[in-house]
């Protein structure tokens, strides 16, 4: 089945402590997305890739960093510089940007992360 | 800066169709109006998007107004199954991506 897996469902850190998020896709997407979900809230976007080897910047990259080595990954690290890492982190891929843009992103189930 | 406002919940009952209201009175010309769903502790799911012309597909149907200030989404047939938050997006920024707000919470009763 083609599709978006991120592994853990659910992640417990200590405080200070750097953490990676997988996300893996099989849908030979070249458009890759980090989005953080608070409670009661919608998606904020962290960072994005439009393709391998290239990344940028979304609305809250602080204390978050990234890589897209390869076409069908895009982990997300947690630093410990990031000051309210407790959320639900959602990992997208879209066919193309563009496509991502104006059509549509699919979305893998999600990484809940607890910082105690 | 979400530029929709939409009710934070509703109910419908199941088998009635469910329409989702979406005011957007600051679009641009070229922004797009996305809907997207989330069901519990889930990802997201794309529903339906549209510029200006009504749209519809196998899941739902999408109207638009003429000023394009406001939006629909139209669930004909719901079901429990569609209990869930929809999410009506209609900002693209300056880097090309999608600006969510809260959503609205549909609840549908049997």
């Amino acid at each position: 089945d083609g599709g978006i897996t991120q592994s853990p469902k659910y992640l417990f850190r200590k405080e200070g402590q750097n953490v990676t998020l997988s996300c893996e896709q099989n849908l030979n997407h070249d458009a890759m997305y980090w989005y953080r979900q608070d409670p009661g809230q919608g998606l904020r976007l962290i960072y994005y890739s439009q393709i391998v080897n290239d990344f940028q910047k979304g609305d809250i990259a602080e204390g978050y960093s990234v890589s897209r080595e390869k076409k069908e990954s895009f982990p997300l690290t947690v630093t410990s510089a990031q000051k309210n890492p407790t959320a639900f982190y959602l990992c997208a891929s879209s066919k193309d940007f563009l496509a991502g843009v104006y059509n549509e992103q699919f979305f893998g189930p999600g990484t809940r992360l607890t910082v105690l | 800066d979400a530029k929709t406002t939409q009710p934070p919940s509703m109910d419908c009952a199941e088998g009635r169709a469910a329409n989702l209201p979406c005011n957007h009175s600051t679009i641009s010309g070229n922004e797009y109006v996305y809907w997207y769903r989330q069901i519990h502790s889930q990802g997201p799911q794309y529903i339906i998007h549209g510029l200006k012309n009504n749209e519809t597909n196998e899941m739902a149907s999408l109207i638009i107004t003429e000023d394009r200030k406001s939006s629909t989404l139209i669930l004909p047939h719901a079901t429990l199954r569609d209990t869930a938050v929809y999410y009506c997006i209609v900002r693209v920024s300056s880097n090309y991506q999608l600006i969510w707000g809260a959503g609205t919470k549909l609840i549908i009763k049997p």
